[in-house]
């Protein structure tokens, strides 16, 4: 089954960009079967979809203020799919999970999360 | 954006007991793409249901899932210890994706 794991910086200051990366192992990216996405979850609050890639490089973000900040990418080479969000406030401070969502939009694997604190 | 509106934001209840969580979106969920999760406190959810009413590999056969339209509702028939937990359901349309704001099954 495939593992998902997030890394990158866990403090990141006011206005600076936020950088995760998310290496999927047991199967390849490429496959059709999913969508790649990221999730995140303020400290005591609710899932918050961010947006999803697919392997071809088809990129899908929630409709909100978020979207004009956030890009994602996926490196086929190294089985990778990428988070950046620039000019970030305390309000993106949250754990950043990356996913595998099905094609019937579920979402099937999580990688453990990793909590990005934004602050100076 | 359809909005998922999860009741009761809090459940008491004891081992044994029978837990219904309610799902209701703002808009007709349609293609039966509704979702449900479990996460404990550290961990990242798990999916316990998809496609309405599908249990996910592993999933033990107390929990299920049912409705259509717009009111969804997770029924786990008899609670054991360490299903106490939040719950959330999620939807899919339009190459976008929802989460409720969840409900917390706490012990009695």
């Amino acid at each position: 089954q495939l593992q998902l794991q997030e890394s990158g910086p866990g403090l990141v200051k006011p206005s600076e960009t936020l950088s995760l990366t998310c290496t999927v192992s047991g199967g390849s990216i490429s496959g059709s079967s999913y969508y790649w996405g990221w999730i995140r979850q303020p400290p005591g609050k609710e899932l918050e979809w961010i947006g999803s890639v697919y392997y071809s490089g088809s990129t899908y973000y929630k409709p909100s203020s978020l979207k004009s900040r956030v890009t994602i990418s996926v490196d086929t080479s190294k089985n990778q799919f990428s988070l950046k969000v620039t000019y970030v406030t305390a309000a993106d401070t949250a754990v950043y999970y990356c996913a595998s969502l099905v094609v019937t939009g579920e979402v099937e694997y999580w990688g453990q999360g990793t909590l990005v604190t934004v602050s100076s | 954006e359809i909005v998922l509106t999860q009741s009761p934001g809090t459940l008491s209840l004891s081992p044994g007991d029978r837990a219904t969580l309610s799902c209701r979106a703002s808009q007709t969920i349609t293609s039966y793409y509704l979702a449900w999760y479990q996460q404990k406190p550290g961990q990242a959810p798990r999916l316990l249901i998809y496609g309405v009413s599908t249990r996910a590999t592993g999933i033990p056969d107390r929990f299920s899932g049912t409705g259509s339209g717009t009111d969804f509702t997770l029924t786990i028939s008899r609670l054991e210890p360490e299903d106490f937990a939040v719950y959330y359901c999620q939807q899919y349309g339009s190459s976008s994706y929802t989460f409720g704001q969840g409900t917390k099954l706490e012990i009695k």
